[in-house]
């Protein structure tokens, strides 16, 4: 499977600001994903990060709040923008192989104050 | 809407002790179906998957998972677990045609005492 990393691996910010996330993969990818997982619950899909083109985003997520690039077949970034306490949550990417089997990065711990 | 159902939240278990992680989803096709386990401190991996074929699956470490259609349940299983076996332990569904949404149940923590 591929070998996926992200950073920051964790990190605590002000309300209001913003971070971007980062996803690199070791081999190009067709599929990449971005998930949350809030404190405590399971994950939810924000985005299907498209190359080439804009991300698609599931119910409740917006591209203004959640900015993703895609540049190449390997790398992705989320922002998380304007945050607030309540867009603390672990964030994850993940990718999926040719067999439809989704791999997932370490995460990304986030602290909003 | 789609959903996966895991019945249990919080298992506690002593070492050697059978497991069963219970595991139902609401989809009427055809489905991919997965255990992922994270142990503490690290990542989400991938425990072991099924997409068509033989309904028992077996995975790593000795764990194994059976698909019953009818009951749309795809419940995980070790014989005897280890302390080690700690972790939380989460099921996905990929319905087809479901344009790779993977649908995740809302995990099982497991705590296995020596």
């Amino acid at each position: 499977s591929a070998v996926i990393s992200q950073k920051p691996s964790r990190d605590i910010c002000q309300r209001g600001t913003s971070l971007t996330i980062q996803c690199q993969v070791d081999s190009q990818v067709t599929m990449m994903f971005w998930y949350r997982q809030q404190p405590g619950q399971s994950l939810t899909l924000i985005a299907t990060a498209n190359q080439g083109s804009e991300a698609t985003y599931e119910s409740g997520f917006v591209i203004d709040k959640f900015p993703i690039s895609r540049p190449n077949l390997t790398f992705s970034t989320l922002t998380v923008s304007n945050m607030s306490p309540e867009d603390s949550s672990i964030y994850l990417c993940s990718v999926e192989d040719r067999g439809e089997t989704q791999y997932f990065g370490p995460g990304t711990r986030l602290l909003v104050l | 809407a789609q959903s996966v159902s895991q019945h249990n939240h919080h298992v506690i278990l002593s070492e050697a002790a059978s497991l069963e992680l219970g595991c139902n989803y609401s989809y009427g096709g055809t489905v991919n179906l997965f255990w992922y386990v994270q142990y503490p401190g690290q990542h989400l991996q991938l425990l072991l998957k099924y997409f068509s074929g033989d309904p028992l699956v077996k995975g790593i470490k000795g764990f194994e998972a059976e698909f019953i259609k009818s009951k749309f349940s795809f419940n995980l299983r070790k014989p005897s677990v280890q302390w080690s076996d700690t972790a939380e332990y989460f099921c996905a569904v990929l319905p087809s045609g479901g344009y790779n949404k993977l649908i995740f149940g809302a995990g099982t923590r497991l705590a296995v005492h020596p």
